[in-house]
């Protein structure tokens, strides 16, 4: 199973400033088969990005997604109060019977 | 629009099964799959299964081989999680979602969440 391992554990940022989260892979994506995931407390999760840079239907053009192989990076570009959150990235490259996410990424008010 | 509504919280004891349900409306329920996703309490989010809602094949997680259940119910728009032999780790809130596309199984759409609390 690939091990999907996100950094850093907590960001502590202002709004305004940007943002980039790392989801490292234990092996090759496939076709680059990653997906991003904002979750507030309480929410279910929204889908952000899929195939490691296409935005989802209605999410703003501050949020992209970047990278390939083993590295991915999620980035917000200007923080919105509502951004703060917690961001999970999920593979889906592999067997259907192994899809992974990684631990996750908290972005806090500084 | 897309709307998943998943069946109520839960309480079990250790050893019981538990079945949550997921209504799904605004789209055609046979094009899509459901995936099944928990979260245990202040932890991440652990991928469980998904099966097609075309043919109603399934794809489980090893981790859960032999006491997860993944059914639909075409006739009614509904997908179904059922977990045996339930212990207090089976303390979560369960997600259902709508999975992208057969060869790309990331959700798309999310239900609401259902807890299931496992105590004695």
């Amino acid at each position: 199973e690939i091990v999907l391992t996100q950094s850093p554990g907590t960001l502590s940022l202002s709004p305004g400033e940007g943002a980039t989260l790392s989801c490292r892979a234990s092996q090759s994506v496939s076709n680059n088969y990653l997906a991003w995931y904002q979750q507030k407390p309480g929410q279910a999760p929204r889908l952000l990005v899929y195939g490691a840079s296409s935005r989802a239907t209605g999410i703003p053009d501050r949020f992209s997604g970047g990278g390939s192989g083993t590295d991915f990076t999620l980035t917000i570009s200007r923080l919105e109060p509502e951004d703060f959150a917690v961001y999970y990235c999920q593979q889906y490259g592999t067997s259907p019977r192994a899809l992974t996410f990684g631990g996750g990424t908290k972005v806090e008010i500084k | 629009q897309v709307q998943l509504v998943q069946s109520g919280a839960e309480v079990k004891k250790p050893g019981a099964s538990v079945k949550v349900s997921c209504k799904t409306s605004g789209y055609t329920f046979t094009r899509y799959s459901i995936g099944w996703v928990r979260q245990a309490p202040g932890q991440g989010l652990e991928w469980m299964g998904w099966i097609s809602g075309y043919d109603g094949n399934t794809n489980n997680a090893q981790k859960f081989q032999g006491r997860l259940t993944i059914t639909t119910d075409t006739s009614t728009t509904t997908g179904y999680m059922e977990l045996g032999s339930l212990t207090s780790d089976d303390t979560a809130v369960y997600y259902c979602g709508r999975v992208a596309r057969w060869n790309a199984q990331y959700l798309e759409e999310w239900g609401q969440g259902t807890l299931v609390t496992v105590s004695s």
